[in-house]
């Protein structure tokens, strides 16, 4: 069955810098686009990056360019999120999720899968 | 970047009762719309993608509908286990963006 998980969050003081890491499984990780998504608590949800199944291309968040990376490392089955220049307001829930799309570049059909999050707190 | 306007913000329902959420979006955008569900402490789940096609093993209870600026999600007949959030997803263009939510709570 299809599972990711989240690592790497934690207690991180503002300016400094965090990797969050998403461990996938049962599916063939390589043909699938992935998105990190943000959740600050008690707020809503808020799209912060994808990359292509093939790692061609990247988009952001306006909030998060240029301070935050996605990337991805096929031969590990593994998403990473590095967070630098951390701020108060990226204190969040952070999940990984799976584009629905098989091979998907422009296209999305939303995100089928997501993992459990990882929390992330920015904090002096 | 494409703003999504969800109403209402909050639904007070019953078990049974018909319920429709709307979202708006600030440009046209197609079909590339998405439905989630979230309940408190857990991540989203799919529902609806293409503005109106049901994801594998959700109740056809659900149902979307809507194509350009304005979309709806109908829940037929409210059970105990649809009270939750709604979100909205706009996948026209980059940067992706969500509406506010809706919750739903039991009345």
């Amino acid at each position: 069955q299809v599972q990711l998980v989240e690592s790497g969050g934690g207690v991180v003081q503002p300016g400094r810098s965090l990797r969050l890491s998403c461990a996938a499984s049962g599916f063939t990780f390589s043909s699938y686009g992935m998105h990190w998504v943000r959740q600050a608590p008690g707020k809503g949800l808020e799209w912060v990056a994808v990359i292509w199944y093939d790692g061609s291309n990247k988009y952001y968040a306006d909030s998060v360019k240029g301070r935050f990376t996605i990337s991805r490392d096929n031969s590990k089955n593994t998403l990473y999120l590095q967070m630098n220049s951390l701020r108060a307001e990226d204190t969040a829930v952070y999940y990984c999720a799976r584009e629905r799309l098989l091979y998907s570049g422009y296209d999305s059909m939303g995100s089928d899968y997501w993992g459990q999050g990882t929390l992330v707190t920015v904090s002096s | 970047d494409i703003q999504l306007t969800q109403s209402p913000s909050f639904l007070s329902a019953s078990v049974g009762d018909r319920v429709t959420i709307t979202c708006r979006a600030s440009q046209g955008i197609s079909s590339y719309l998405a439905w989630y569900q979230q309940k408190p402490g857990k991540a989203p789940k799919l529902l609806i993608y293409a503005a109106s096609t049901l994801q594998s093993g959700v109740p056809s209870r659900f149902s979307g509908s809507g194509s350009g600026t304005e979309f709806t999600l109908t829940i037929s007949s409210l059970q105990p286990e649809d009270f939750a959030t709604y979100y909205c997803q706009q996948l026209n263009s980059y940067p992706f963006t969500f509406g506010q939510g809706t919750r739903l709570e039991i009345k």
